[in-house]
């Protein structure tokens, strides 16, 4: 079972749309990270959420605890943009504790034309 | 911005070989972890390290694995004896704080076992 599930799991775009990528979770978590893959397999954080909304240039990212679901937007959309886009939540362990570990999902691999 | 650094960026090991990876982290940081992907694969976790012991670990991070913090920067992950199936690329993170900071990524080891 899932427990971290995004959709779509392949997205074409052309230069300048607006992509919205999507994340569920199953588990009760303290936070929700999203993060973008580079080719040559790096990662690097875009956004820490715990409720609400967060906007960083043509990024934005919202989360809704009650239905367990994150989006996250692109607006006008770039071929720099093109980039492998991860949900990951932090949940507790079995015990009740969070020591920061990660629960990823599979990724959004996003394409931009120009 | 300070990053964290992971080294080698490729290492080639044979099957049964100790092989370690070694990770600087961001040196205000206090909390660190170990991540791997296989290739295709979600990334998942390993392994989370504070005041010098492992906090949580998980059914991956077997009796073949260790970690050490020798000094006040690095921070190493070694597999005694490595196996085919370790063949994936590892990710150290590290986070100022357990709650409300992001975890902060290195651009990976890529593992490969012969």
């Amino acid at each position: 079972k899932n427990e971290v599930e995004q959709s779509p799991q392949n997205l074409t775009a052309q230069e300048g749309e607006f992509i919205t990528i999507n994340c569920s979770y199953s588990v009760g978590i303290s936070a929700l990270h999203w993060l973008q893959q580079h080719p040559g397999g790096g990662i690097v954080s875009l956004f820490m959420l715990s409720s609400g909304k967060k906007k960083h240039g043509r990024l934005i990212a919202t989360i809704n605890i009650q239905e367990k679901h994150s989006s996250l937007h692109i607006t006008a959309s770039h071929p720099r943009d093109s980039a492998v886009y991860i949900c990951a939540v932090r949940s507790p362990n079995a015990g009740g504790t969070s020591y920061g570990k990660l629960t990823f999902g599979q990724g959004t691999i996003l394409t931009v034309h120009p | 911005e300070p990053e964290v650094t992971q080294t080698p960026s490729h290492q080639v090991t044979q099957m049964g070989q100790e092989v370690i990876l070694r990770c600087v982290p961001i040196s205000n940081h206090l909390y660190f972890y170990w991540y791997r992907q296989i290739l295709g694969q979600k990334v998942e976790f390993l392994v989370s390290f504070y005041n010098n012991e492992i906090s949580e670990k998980s059914e991956i991070f077997d009796d073949q694995f260790s970690v050490e913090r020798p000094d006040g920067s690095n921070f190493t992950l070694k597999i005694r004896s490595t196996k085919l199936e370790d063949s994936a690329m590892y990710f150290c993170a590290s986070s100022e704080r357990l709650f409300y900071q992001p975890q902060h990524f290195g651009d990976g080891t890529r593992l490969s076992i012969l």
